[in-house]
């Protein structure tokens, strides 16, 4: 079975400042990974994805994953955070089958003034 | 509207009871899965339909638990004979047939449970 870890249940980051959200996963075979965003009082949106080609791959409001093999991680990273971003962010994992997506229990993301 | 609709947003029943979750998909979207999100946790994989095959309900916690879907329409989670630790928000998700899929699932809004 697959799993998700992300490390960092809250990180705290003042406004322009770079972050990066954690994520790793365990699989013996090939997987497809996701992050999501939980912006407070709605439901998850996708963030960015990775398939296939290019292990950097660039999501929406400026955000970036980079798909290490080697260490089973796809870390989060924005180089300058909004007021905006704060938001809970999932990690999320899915076989070739796209049945089960497996999730992480969420970082939440708190960007200060 | 054009997105997963989830029905109650908020329910609070007596341990013991029975209640029923309602979701609506995006039309023509044949996957639909359902996800179970406690306080402070991770989301946990419940039950999984694609189009006609027999869903997945490998995530179902126990057998108190069901779940329906009608075609490729809506669908109903049921838990019967509540329990405190039921409580927790229920999340239905949606995506397009696999010939067309991207690996991107489309959320509801939740149907938040509380046991009491």
């Amino acid at each position: 079975a697959q799993s998700v870890t992300q490390l960092d249940s809250q990180v705290p980051v003042f406004e322009e400042a770079p972050v990066e959200l954690r994520c790793n996963y365990s699989s013996s075979v090939s997987v497809y990974l996701f992050w999501y965003v939980q912006y407070p009082n709605q439901g998850l949106q996708l963030l960015l994805k990775y398939l296939s080609g290019s292990t950097l791959v660039k999501g929406i409001n400026g955000f970036e994953a980079e798909f290490n093999k080697s260490q089973t991680s796809f870390h989060l990273r924005k180089p300058s955070v909004h007021i905006s971003d704060t938001a809970e962010y999932f990690c999320a994992v899915s076989g070739a089958n796209f049945n089960k997506f497996y999730f992480g229990s969420g970082t939440k993301l708190n960007v200060k003034p | 509207g054009a997105g997963v609709s989830q029905s109650p947003s908020n329910k609070v029943t007596e341990k013991g009871k029975d209640v029923e979750l309602r979701c609506d998909p995006i039309s023509g979207h044949t996957a639909l899965y359902w996800y179970r999100q406690r306080l402070g946790q991770g989301l946990e994989f419940l039950i999984y339909f694609q189009g006609n095959s027999a869903p997945d309900k490998s995530g179902l916690p126990s057998d108190r638990f069901s779940a329906e879907r009608t075609g490729e329409s809506v669908s109903t989670l049921t838990i019967q004979r509540t329990q405190q630790e039921d409580s927790a928000v229920y999340l239905c998700a949606s995506s397009p047939s696999a010939g067309r899929y991207t690996g991107e699932l489309f959320f509801g809004e939740g149907s938040r449970l509380t046991v009491l």
